[in-house]
């Protein structure tokens, strides 16, 4: 079995702030992780992902997250956010066989100018 | 590349009747397609995964009867909600991953209203 924590369900920060969102999983087995981001009324854009390798991951959009196995923790980062960077972002967890995810609960992150 | 699409994008339908989701991977063959259900403000909820040429298989809770899924092909699945109730009006969202990957490649969503 497998899960994951979005440890804030809301993220309000200024533009051009840096921004960190931050998930745990936990899993008895290899896992891959990625971070998915939502607009109102739309499905799920990848943002990054980790699969093997470096920890350090760069995404799209100027995004990128650290995996650290000994913390289980796979926080998103962003070093200056902009307005449209408003939006739902999901962590999500899959298991190395067949590609089924468990997705986190959410993190609403809000820019204001 | 790695496109979904769903189709409609938004249907309302009266209580009792039935309706199909689209889910097409446009540019890949699809061998694995995820169904999920997203009520407002929430995370997405596995319904079921769909494997080209064999049965979906259900999470717990969800009703086999109730949500049809059909995969006839490496390109499209199917979802449908029969005897629809205003209880499953949520808005749901269809994934894909290509033979050999890991990654889900989502669709836009499809918003069910039951009135």
């Amino acid at each position: 079995a497998q899960s994951v924590t979005q440890l804030d369900s809301q993220v309000p920060v200024f533009e051009e702030a840096p921004v960190e969102l931050r998930c745990n999983y936990s899993s008895s087995v290899s896992v891959y992780l990625f971070w998915y981001v939502q607009y109102p009324n739309q499905g799920l854009q990848l943002l990054l992902k980790y699969l093997s390798g470096s920890t350090l991951v760069k995404g799209i959009n100027g995004f990128e997250a650290e995996f650290n196995k000994s913390q289980t923790s796979f926080h998103l980062r962003k070093p200056s956010v902009h307005i449209s960077d408003t939006a739902e972002y999901f962590c999500a967890v899959s298991n190395t066989n067949a590609g089924k995810s468990t997705f986190g609960d959410g993190t609403t992150l809000t820019v204001k100018p | 590349g790695a496109v979904v699409s769903q189709h409609p994008s938004r249907v309302i339908c009266k209580s009792g009747t039935s309706v199909k989701i689209e889910c097409r991977s446009l540019d890949f063959q699809a061998t694995t397609m995820f169904w999920y259900r997203q009520f407002p403000k929430q995370s997405l909820m596995l319904m079921a995964t769909s494997n080209e040429g064999s049965k979906a298989t259900y999470e717990q809770g969800v009703e086999k009867d109730k949500f049809l899924i059909n995969h006839a092909s490496l390109t499209l699945s199917t979802l449908t909600v029969t005897s629809a109730h205003p209880e499953d009006s949520s808005f749901y969202i269809c994934s894909a991953v290509a033979g050999g990957t890991y990654e889900q490649y989502f669709g836009p969503g499809t918003r069910l209203t039951v009135t």
